[in-house]
């Protein structure tokens, strides 16, 4: 069965510096892997995704995260920080051949300005 | 497209009192999942559907639970009969296919007093 571990509860940034949020999986298979942001009392956002080909995966709002195979890490990341981007983050994984998506317990992200 | 709606947004309740939560999918999307959100335990999938057929119920926790899903514009999550511990934010998320990430909905907030 496929699993997602985001192994800090909180992290905390000044604005302008870069950012990382850690993501690692366990998959039997190939790995389909997901960011999605939930800001308070709302659902949760896509942010982006990697299903194949190149590594490193840009999406919204200037994130992007880089897929690493032989660790097993999907780990967001964004080069300047904005007191915006203060929210709760989710790492998802789906397995080939599987329907499931599974989620990590979040991350909650705080940039201090 | 509205995007995947959840009905209602809010829902407080006594214990023992049975308890239903809507959804309805993005036309066109072939899966949908139900989730449950609190702080101990993150986002937490408890059953999904594939075309109208629940495939994999077994995060549902107790028998108090059960999920419908009568056509392809509707599901329906009941609790019977309802918890304090049942208090949480549920999510209804749906999917295209497997390459694509699930759309959320913005959740139902359910206490049960």
């Amino acid at each position: 069965a496929q699993s997602v571990a985001q192994p800090e509860d909180q992290v905390n940034v000044a604005e302008g510096n870069p950012l990382t949020v850690k993501c690692t999986y366990s998959v039997s298979g190939n790995p389909y892997l997901f960011w999605y942001v939930q800001y308070p009392n709302r659902g949760l956002q896509f942010l982006l995704k990697y299903i194949t080909g190149d590594n490193l995966v840009k999406g919204s709002y200037g994130f992007e995260a880089e897929f690493n195979k032989s660790q097993t890490s999907f780990h967001l990341k964004k080069p300047s920080a904005l007191v915006s981007d203060s929210a709760l983050y989710f790492c998802a994984v789906r397995d080939t051949g599987d329907d499931k998506i599974i989620f990590g317990k979040g991350t909650r992200l705080h940039i201090l300005p | 497209d509205a995007g995947v709606i959840q009905s209602p947004r809010h829902e407080v309740t006594e214990m023992g009192q049975e308890v239903t939560l809507r959804c309805k999918p993005i036309s066109g999307h072939n899966s949908l999942f139900w989730y449950r959100q609190t702080m101990m335990r993150g986002l937490e999938l408890l059953i999904y559907f594939n075309n109208n057929v629940p495939i994999d119920d077994s995060g549902m926790p107790e028998d108090r639970f059960s999920a419908k899903m009568p056509n392809a514009s509707f599901s329906t999550l009941k609790i019977q009969p309802s918890e304090p511990r049942d208090s949480a934010v549920y999510f209804c998320a749906s999917i295209t296919g497997l390459n694509t990430e699930a759309f959320f909905g913005q959740g139902t907030r359910l206490t049960v007093v």
